[in-house]
């Protein structure tokens, strides 16, 4: 399958810890990375390689795997933090992208 | 830092062929180790991989679209661009431009996004 599926809509209490997920079959065998947008910007990556987080990023975002789920964790949710979450990944053939449908965060 | 910008027409009609440009700044596209990718969004939906093309021209296509896409490069001028023909008013979307890390398998720098609207 080439497909990844996400929660279409999570909500965290400021200060809080929340954990968006991705499941798909295609994730047994390779890492997912996670992308933040927010209204009219540009996605941004905020863990890639399936725990990595690139520079600038802060340490309160962390990425983890089990078998067919990848899991993106915000410790300590800010209000910044409200924004859409993307997972991707290859798909099973290994050679295109698929992305998740997208989780909407919303720190209360 | 590596920029990438985006640009064509911002109207195209239905049965035609939309044609975006990327223009990469801050490195080069011939380095090796990236695929260089357009990826789209639906108006208030989610992110739709097109597909990618690496430096020496091999090129990987979405299933779904690979009928009416081809992405070329041009690494004399740092460019890279996407056709894709045929569109309708399903087209319309934000058209992104992105690097995509082969060794990540993840895109890590975005262009700002290009409103392509389908309509006569």
């Amino acid at each position: 399958s080439s497909e990844l599926t996400q929660d279409p809509a999570v909500s965290v209490a400021l200060g809080q810890t929340v954990r968006i997920t991705c499941q798909g079959d295609s994730l047994r065998s390779y890492y997912a990375s996670w992308f933040q947008q927010k209204p009219g910007q540009a996605p941004v990556l905020v863990i890639y390689h399936r725990d990595n987080r690139p520079s600038g990023i802060p340490d309160r975002f962390s990425g983890s795997s089990s078998g067919n789920t990848a899991s993106l964790t915000i410790t300590g949710a800010q209000a910044e933090d409200e924004a859409d979450y993307y997972c991707n990944s290859r798909d099973s053939s290994g050679n295109h992208r698929v992305f998740g449908g997208g989780t909407r965060l919303t720190v209360l | 830092q590596v920029q990438l910008q985006e640009s064509g027409p911002g109207l195209v009609k239905p049965s035609q062929t939309l044609s975006l440009t990327c223009t990469v700044s801050g490195g080069s596209i011939s380095s090796g180790g990236y695929y260089w990718s357009w990826i789209r969004q639906h108006p208030g939906k989610g992110l739709e991989w097109i597909g990618y093309i690496y430096y020496s021209g091999n090129t990987y296509y979405n299933s779904s679209l690979k009928s009416r896409v081809t992405i070329s490069v041009d690494t004399s001028k740092n460019q890279f661009s996407l056709k894709l023909s045929s569109v309708t008013a399903a087209d319309t979307a934000v058209y992104y431009c992105a690097r995509d890390v082969v060794s990540y398998g993840s895109v890590d720098y975005w262009g700002q996004g290009t409103l392509v609207t389908v309509s006569s």
